[in-house]
């Protein structure tokens, strides 16, 4: 079945660093990719999103590639700031369902802590 | 509202015992699904409602697990016989159209069997 394995948190980084929180997925049919993001308090936010291979999906500085050669959607943020510590979660969604949010295979969640 | 409700915030219920989660979609969304999260996991997707009818199913884990959405709005999650291995934090998300990927996720409810 599908699965998507991401880094283990929490991470630790000072602001204005360099983030990759990475992300790898196993799916049998050609998925949409998804970040999506949990602030503290909130409910779950997409952050971002690709639909086939090579697209880049980006939003608020974030950026992740979707790689079918390495199976990968990899997210990046060149300069972190305090306010973006939060859990993130990497997330597949198989296109036999239609997409949308019908059957969302999601990582366990990656905690990001920023300090000043 | 402005956003996905859900209610209540936190349930508390003993081993056995029968609860029902309420999930207040965005007005106007077509779409409404279900997810469990379990501590430390990711959600696991539950059930996926277009309308009135359940057009997926297949993440409800056995048959102790039901969802109506009757009039293709407010829908409810139904837990009978509950287990202590049902608590988790239960999840309601709802779209736009079929083909929308974003979906927009409530707070969730919080579930302890105790």
């Amino acid at each position: 079945g599908d699965s998507v394995t991401q880094m283990e948190g929490p991470v630790t980084l000072s602001e204005e660093a360099f983030l990759t929180i990475n992300c790898t997925y196993t799916a049998t049919g050609y998925p949409s990719l998804f970040w999506y993001v949990q602030y503290p308090g909130e409910g779950l936010q997409l952050l971002l999103k690709a639909t086939k291979a090579d697209d880049k999906g980006s939003n608020k500085g974030f950026e992740a590639t979707y790689r079918k050669e390495t199976t990968s959607f990899h997210l990046e943020k060149g300069s972190v700031q305090v306010s973006d510590s939060a859990v993130y979660f990497c997330a597949l969604s198989d296109l036999r369902s239609g997409g949308g949010a019908d059957g969302l295979t999601f990582g366990k969640g990656t905690h990001l802590i920023i300090q000043p | 509202g402005a956003g996905v409700s859900q209610t209540p915030s936190n349930k508390v219920t003993e081993k056995g015992k029968y609860v029902e989660l309420r999930c207040d979609p965005i007005s106007g969304h077509t779409a409404l699904y279900w997810y469990r999260q379990s501590l430390g996991q990711g959600p696991e997707f539950l059930i996926y409602f277009q309308g009135t009818g359940a057009a997926d199913d297949s993440g409800l884990p056995n048959d102790r697990f039901f969802a109506v959405r009757p009039e293709g709005s407010v829908s409810t999650l139904k837990i009978q016989r509950t287990e202590r291995g049902d608590s988790a934090v239960y999840l309601c998300a709802s779209s736009g159209t079929l083909a929308d990927t974003e979906a927009f996720f409530g707070q969730g409810t919080r579930l302890t069997v105790v």
